[in-house]
């Protein structure tokens, strides 16, 4: 069955430093991935998907993601942290056509 | 517009009594989901609905749970003779519709925190 793993249960990062957040995935064919931020007490946002095409694909609050099928890796990337970045984040990836599988969850935390 | 709306946000139940959790979801949508999000199972499928049918009811864990959906818009979802292990934040989202291809994008409601002690 398609699933995703993320490794790192909780990051913590400088605000002003760069972050990145591996998910892997567990796929025969191209899968249809997605990031999704939860801050605490909210629902789920999404960040940015990737279905097929371009490898690099831009989503909001200046975050982006690299689709690597040699690696089966789908890792989120910011250049730089803002405090407000502090939240849950998610990869998952869709099974059936609808229904979303999602990863553990990696916890990030900024300090000043 | 209004995003999908949940309620009660919060709800601390008595075991053994009954709940009903409500998605209002945006306006258009004719996909609509249910997940579970629990400190030792993450987040978890429960039930998809297209318009007001339920192909997908896979994911509900037990016979105390059901959903229904009216007018292709509002759902409601309905815990029976709950136990602590229900103790948990429901999540609905909808999608403009189901592709079939797993494109669409789900928009998630705050949730509802269920609590029974």
């Amino acid at each position: 069955a398609q699933s995703v793993t993320q490794p790192d249960i909780h990051i913590t990062v400088s605000e002003g430093a760069s972050l990145e957040l591996r998910c892997n995935y567990s796929y025969g064919a191209t899968p249809y991935l997605f990031w999704y931020v939860q801050s605490p007490g909210q629902g789920l946002q999404l960040l940015l998907k990737y279905f097929s095409g371009d490898t690099l694909v831009q989503g909001i609050k200046g975050f982006e993601a690299e689709f690597k099928r040699s690696q089966s890796s789908f890792n989120l990337r910011k250049p730089s942290v803002h405090w407000s970045d502090a939240a849950e984040y998610f990869c998952a990836v869709v099974t059936l056509g609808y229904k979303l599988s999602f990863g553990a969850g990696t916890t990030v935390t900024v300090r000043a | 517009g209004a995003g999908v709306s949940q309620s009660p946000s919060n709800k601390v139940t008595e075991k053994g009594k009954d709940v009903e959790l409500r998605c209002d979801p945006i306006s258009g949508h004719t996909a609509l989901y249910w997940y579970r999000q629990s400190l030792g199972q993450g987040l978890e499928f429960l039930i998809y609905f297209q318009g007001n049918s339920a192909p997908d009811k896979s994911g509900l864990p037990s016979d105390r749970f059901s959903a229904e959906r009216t007018g292709g818009s509002v759902s409601t979802l309905t815990i029976q003779r709950t136990q602590q292990e229900d103790s948990a934040v429901y999540l609905c989202a909808s999608s403009l519709e189901t592709s079939g291809w797993g494109t669409d994008t789900q928009y998630f409601g705050p949730g509802t925190r269920l609590t029974v002690l």
